[in-house]
């Protein structure tokens, strides 16, 4: 079964500018959440989405957001980008998105903001 | 709220020696706890979990945890190091509450010498 992947890899953005990551959950996985991580603030929540809805947000201003697909393919966007948004940006997915559940995590994106 | 510490930013052992990755956490509900490894370059890989019942949980590649409620701890140990288990690793805290959010620690980096 293949696993979390994440496009693309590494991706460099001007300030202002906006980026979209993609997130391939593992087959029949239906939610998928969204991680930051900073060598300063670590590993942080963004959000996570379960059959197209959002069902959980961190604290993160409203420049974040992110959508699900029917197909349970997530995306994530970031708007105006600034300086400190550079960051290795981590998908998971679960089966059924409990507490309880396995996480698997994909290889991540790192974004560089200049 | 949830919280993690780590305890301990950076660990060294021989090579053969015990490896023990100390980790509390902070809940005001049930938790359900998590130990994930981290390679360079690499997501996150789940070393074991512990959700209800054996206190004693057994994981991937020779690691264990304890779930001790009294002291809010679920510290991480292998008894023989490897030099392949030279990586960071991260305790998170969940519940059933949270759903998928997880809640790191800052994260421990093990070095192993030969």
């Amino acid at each position: 079964k293949a696993g979390v992947t994440q496009t693309p890899r590494y991706l460099i953005k001007t300030r202002g500018q906006q980026v979209t990551l993609s997130c391939s959950p593992i087959s029949g996985h239906r939610s998928v959440s969204w991680y930051q991580q900073t060598p300063g603030q670590g590993l942080q929540f963004l959000f996570e989405y379960f059959s197209e809805t959002q069902r959980n947000k961190g604290n993160f201003p409203g420049r974040f957001s992110g959508r699900q697909f029917s197909n349970s393919r997530s995306e994530m966007n970031v708007s105006t980008l600034e300086l400190g948004d550079s960051a290795l940006y981590l998908c998971a997915s679960s089966l059924w998105g409990s507490g309880r559940d396995e996480q698997y995590f994909g290889p991540g994106t790192r974004l560089t903001v200049t | 709220a949830q919280s993690v510490t780590q305890l301990g930013s950076h660990v060294s052992v021989s090579e053969g020696a015990l490896v023990l990755l100390r980790c509390n956490y902070s809940s005001s509900v049930p938790p359900y706890l998590f130990w994930y490894v981290q390679y360079p370059n690499q997501g996150l890989q789940l070393l074991l979990k512990y959700t209800t019942g054996a206190t004693l949980v057994k994981g991937i590649n020779g690691f264990e945890a304890e779930f001790k409620k009294s002291e809010t701890s679920f510290h991480l140990t292998k008894p023989s190091a490897h030099m392949s288990d030279a990586a960071e690793y991260f305790c998170a805290v969940t519940s059933n509450q949270a759903g998928t959010a997880l809640i790191f620690g800052k994260g421990t980096t093990l070095s192993v010498s030969s």
